[in-house]
């Protein structure tokens, strides 16, 4: 088993409408949840970081964390066709080592 | 600010022949730098853990010979693929971890992507 499992997709959604992305993880050391956005051939880029259960939000973005349930989201909001990439989660313990989720490719169409 | 940049973007060698890649922070000090490989629609699996002044650690199954990282400054990483071979091919990507209360955030170089012919 995987220590974090995300949701294949892909997703293939309108303009306008919301995009829920989840993740599940199986390692309790993990402290800290990252949501990253990565472009086809290019680096992965930091969208959101939680340490605590709960919501987080930033602009059109909301990520939810359930350390209970090992369980972790991202909302996007009035979604744009500049939203179209692939989504990872992340997730790092003490250790300081980011483990990643295989991503979820999400497409959003005009 | 959090820059990392890595070089080159694209690199096509022999079979047989090394490549070295470059990750910098550009206006940051990075004492731990990480290299990740990925490969098509997979996610990026970490090769190792670089430190400034020590030696590189290595994930399990990475071969430390093949992959040679050196972390000779604060702000430069580099990853030398040592005789190449096809199945080597991937996208390389480095990030960079900040020092102190940000420790936990890594930036990511815009990858590099090997074709070993």
């Amino acid at each position: 088993q995987k220590e974090v499992e995300q949701d294949p997709g892909p997703l293939s959604v309108p303009e306008g409408a919301i995009v829920s992305l989840n993740c599940t993880y199986s390692n309790s050391a993990f402290q800290y949840f990252m949501w990253y956005r990565q472009y086809s051939r290019k680096g992965p880029e930091l969208l959101m970081y939680t340490y605590s259960s709960g919501n987080k939000e930033d602009g059109r973005f909301t990520a939810q964390v359930d350390k209970s349930s090992k369980y972790i989201s991202l909302f996007i909001r009035d979604s744009q066709p500049s939203d179209s990439a692939t989504y990872l989660c992340a997730m790092m313990g003490s250790d300081y080592k980011l483990s990643f989720g295989a991503g979820t490719t999400v497409t959003v169409r005009a | 600010g959090a820059v990392v940049s890595q070089h080159p973007s694209w690199v096509i060698c022999k079979s047989g022949t090394s490549v070295k890649i470059e990750c910098r922070s550009l206006d940051f000090q990075a004492t731990t730098m990480f290299w990740y490989r990925q490969f098509p629609k997979q996610s990026l699996m970490l090769m190792a853990t670089s430190n400034e002044g020590s030696k590189a650690t290595y994930e399990q199954g990475v071969e430390k010979d093949k992959f040679l990282i050196n972390h000779a400054s604060l702000t430069l990483s580099t990853l030398t693929v040592t005789s190449a071979h096809p199945e080597d091919s991937s996208f390389y990507i480095c990030s960079a971890q900040q020092e102190g209360i940000a420790k936990n955030i890594q930036y990511f170089g815009a990858g590099t992507r090997l074709s070993v012919l």
